[in-house]
């Protein structure tokens, strides 16, 4: 079974300044997505970027990017200049891109609870 | 506009009680999906659907239940036999059975308390 790792229980960073957010997964598939969701205090789950894993260029959104290392398992997410707007509890989460079973479904991490500081 | 709609967003409940959670979706999607989150915990899932009349059961699926009669459908009873039941309940669709972008879409979720 697939497991998603945060190990950053909570994270705070300056207004303006940049802030990474880890994530680590384990599995034995070859092709997958990968996705950081936010969910800020009013507990709408948004999706913030998108990876597929057979892409070797890292997503970009705005402020947003990730470091994808695919033999490391590893998919970090990069906030640059963080916004007051950017708090939140984010969620990094996998899924199988194989179809059929229980392949539909999202592995989330515990979540990283970031912190803007004016 | 198209979404992902629960009902009601808070719940109290007695211990012994059954309750249902309502989720509703005009986005067209064939999945649907419940998940529990817990602080601390990340979130686990329920159940799932892949489409109408069928439905699996997650990683927590003891002590719920849930049916789909209709696409748009997917409602959530938390039954007396679910040892812990407060938590924040989510709701969420995707297209095609979970195939091309793969992300999910979610609902703004459900606050059940028991008393």
């Amino acid at each position: 079974a697939q497991t998603v790792t945060q190990s950053q229980p909570e994270m705070s960073v300056q207004e303006a300044e940049t802030v990474t957010l880890s994530c680590t997964y384990d599995t034995s598939e070859s092709d997958y997505y990968l996705f950081w969701y936010k969910q800020p205090p009013s507990r709408q789950m948004i999706l913030v970027i998108r990876q597929e894993a057979y892409k070797q260029q890292n997503a970009t959104e705005n402020r947003f990017s990730v470091n994808f290392q695919k033999a490391a398992k590893s998919f970090s997410l990069k906030i640059s200049d963080s916004q007051l707007g950017d708090a939140a509890m984010y969620f990094c989460a996998y899924r199988s891109a194989w179809s059929g079973g229980s392949n539909y479904k999202l592995t989330f991490g515990k979540g990283t609870l970031l912190t803007v500081n004016p | 506009d198209g979404g992902i709609t629960q009902s009601p967003k808070y719940l109290f409940r007695k211990e012994g009680q059954n309750v249902t959670l309502s989720c509703e979706q005009n986005l067209n999607h064939d999945a649907m999906y419940w998940y529990r989150q817990d602080p601390g915990q990340g979130l686990r899932l329920i159940y799932y659907s892949q489409i109408v009349n069928d439905f699996q059961k997650g990683d927590i699926a003891e002590g719920y239940s849930v049916s789909r009669e209709k696409k748009e459908s997917f409602p959530l009873t938390v039954t007396s036999a679910q040892k812990n039941p407060t938590a924040f309940y989510l709701c969420a669709s995707s297209p095609h059975g979970g195939v091309g972008t793969g992300e999910l879409f979610f609902g703004e979720g459900s606050r059940l308390t028991v008393l």
